[in-house]
């Protein structure tokens, strides 16, 4: 079974553009939830979507946004990017995102740059 | 205090030995503990994970949980250098949804 997925792996942008990122999970699982991980603040918490529904949502600003379409692929976006925003941003799936057991697993990762 | 600690390391361990790594986390309602072995420049990739206290063994690793003392540890027996990696500890602090919260992360070498 193929793993989860993310386009694109590199991406440079200047301060105050826009960004949209890709995830597809693996086949079979509805939950997809999406980190930014950066040097200084590890690994935090985003957002996560089961049935195109945000369910959960981390401490960050509105420019983070993001959707999870019907066959469950999903999308970040940030808007206004800023200089902070450079880190790599993961997404990870999961079954149904509910209960003790289900697991997340990750993705390759999308590595993003603001100049 | 942050929801979930972890020394930071690096913690260097002689090959063939066990290596142990702790993370203590602030939310006794947390429902769900797992262990995710991160190499340079990848994705963290789930090793186990754990809800009940006691052990849990999974080949050379071993979780274990104690909720009392709000601490879950991984014991990595017969250390291998590919075990080098850092290791986050993620607790899911919301029943019945998913909301992973992460550790810093230990840096594990293990030496020849």
């Amino acid at each position: 079974k193929a793993g989860v997925t993310q386009t694109p792996r590199y991406l440079i942008k200047t301060r105050g553009q826009q960004v949209t990122l890709s995830c597809s999970p693996i086949s079979g699982h509805r939950s997809v939830s999406w980190y930014q991980q950066t040097p200084g603040q590890g690994l935090q918490f985003l957002f996560e979507y089961f049935s195109e529904t945000q369910r959960n949502k981390g401490n960050f600003p509105g420019r983070f946004s993001g959707r999870q379409f019907s066959n469950s692929r999903s999308e970040m976006n940030v808007s206004t990017l800023e200089l902070g925003d450079s880190a790599l941003y993961l997404c990870a799936s999961s079954l149904v995102g509910r209960g003790s057991t289900d697991t997340q697993y990750f993705g390759p990762g999308t590595r993003l740059t603001v100049l | 205090q942050k929801e979930v600690e972890q020394n930071s390391g690096p913690l260097s361990v002689p090959e063939g030995a066990i290596a142990s790594l702790n993370c203590t986390y602030s939310d006794r309602g947390s429902q769900s503990f797992f262990w995710y072995r991160q190499y340079s420049g990848k994705s963290p990739e789930l090793i186990m994970f754990i809800y009940s206290n006691g052990d849990k063994e999974d080949g050379r690793f071993t979780a274990q949980l104690n909720k009392a003392s709000q601490y879950v540890s991984l014991l990595i027996r017969d250390s291998q250098p590919s075990d080098s990696a850092t290791y986050l500890c993620a607790v899911n602090l919301i029943q019945g949804a998913q909301k992973l919260v992460f550790g810093q992360g230990t840096r594990l070498t293990i030496n020849p």
